[in-house]
């Protein structure tokens, strides 16, 4: 089974802090994502990642950067925590080569970080 | 820009019963997929069903089937016989193109709770 990892489940942090959330993938996953989740806004995309050292911008990537430096590894970076950003955070893989067309995401648990 | 919209924040439904969760959507693209993923409560969020814009079946997954209905830019969600670990955020998505590294766009969700 493919197993997509967020290094932490909950998190809490304080204003102008730098934050971590980092994701690991055992699946050879070329794609991975960082979404964010919110009560009536759905999912959000930050950033995502074709494959290693790339990275593309999503919808709302403003106070985010990313880091994809191992295939199995994609890491988001919040440089200065506002308590804006206190959201669930999910991180999400899927091969570029599924035989049928559109590969499956597939999702980690979900990392909930509070900014006080 | 792609735009998928969930007009049902919340549902219910009794145990046994069916249920029909609606998602519209719009694009100008020809080539595109449409998914429903589930998200059950705290846990992991896992793809429900999947359909491709150019087979005209609608795709069906046990109890899980779909109402694809091209022209009118509607993808719902049927379940049938709905059991009690049906009880999930249901979110329905888009991705143009043929697969490979295109990113998804969600909906804001459905909110569905099935009863004893």
């Amino acid at each position: 089974d493919v197993k997509v990892t967020q290094s932490s489940r909950y998190l809490v942090k304080r204003t102008g802090e730098k934050v971590f959330l980092e994701c690991v993938q055992d699946m050879d996953h070329e794609n991975m994502f960082w979404y964010r989740q919110d009560p009536g806004l759905g999912l959000r995309l930050i950033y995502f990642s074709y494959d290693v050292k790339m990275k593309e911008k999503g919808d709302i990537p403003e106070g985010y950067s990313v880091s994809r430096e191992k295939k199995e590894r994609f890491s988001l970076i919040l440089e200065s925590a506002s308590t804006n950003q206190t959201s669930m955070y999910l991180c999400a893989s899927r091969s570029a080569r599924s035989s049928g067309g559109a590969g499956e995401l597939f999702f980690g648990e979900g990392s909930r970080l509070t900014v006080l | 820009a792609q735009t998928v919209t969930q007009s049902q924040p919340e549902m219910s439904v009794q145990e046994a019963e069916t249920v029909t969760l609606s998602c519209t959507y719009d694009t100008s693209e020809s080539n595109y997929y449409l998914f429903w993923y589930k998200q059950p409560p705290s846990r992991q969020m896992i793809l429900v069903i999947r359909q491709e814009a150019y087979k005209q079946q609608n795709a069906t997954e046990n109890r899980f089937s779909v109402n694809f209905q091209k022209a009118a830019k509607s993808f719902s969600l049927k379940i049938s016989d709905s059991q009690l670990g049906d009880t999930a955020m249901y979110f329905c998505a888009f991705m143009k193109g043929q697969g490979g590294s295109e990113k998804l766009v969600f909906g804001k969700g459905t909110k569905l709770t099935v009863n004893p």
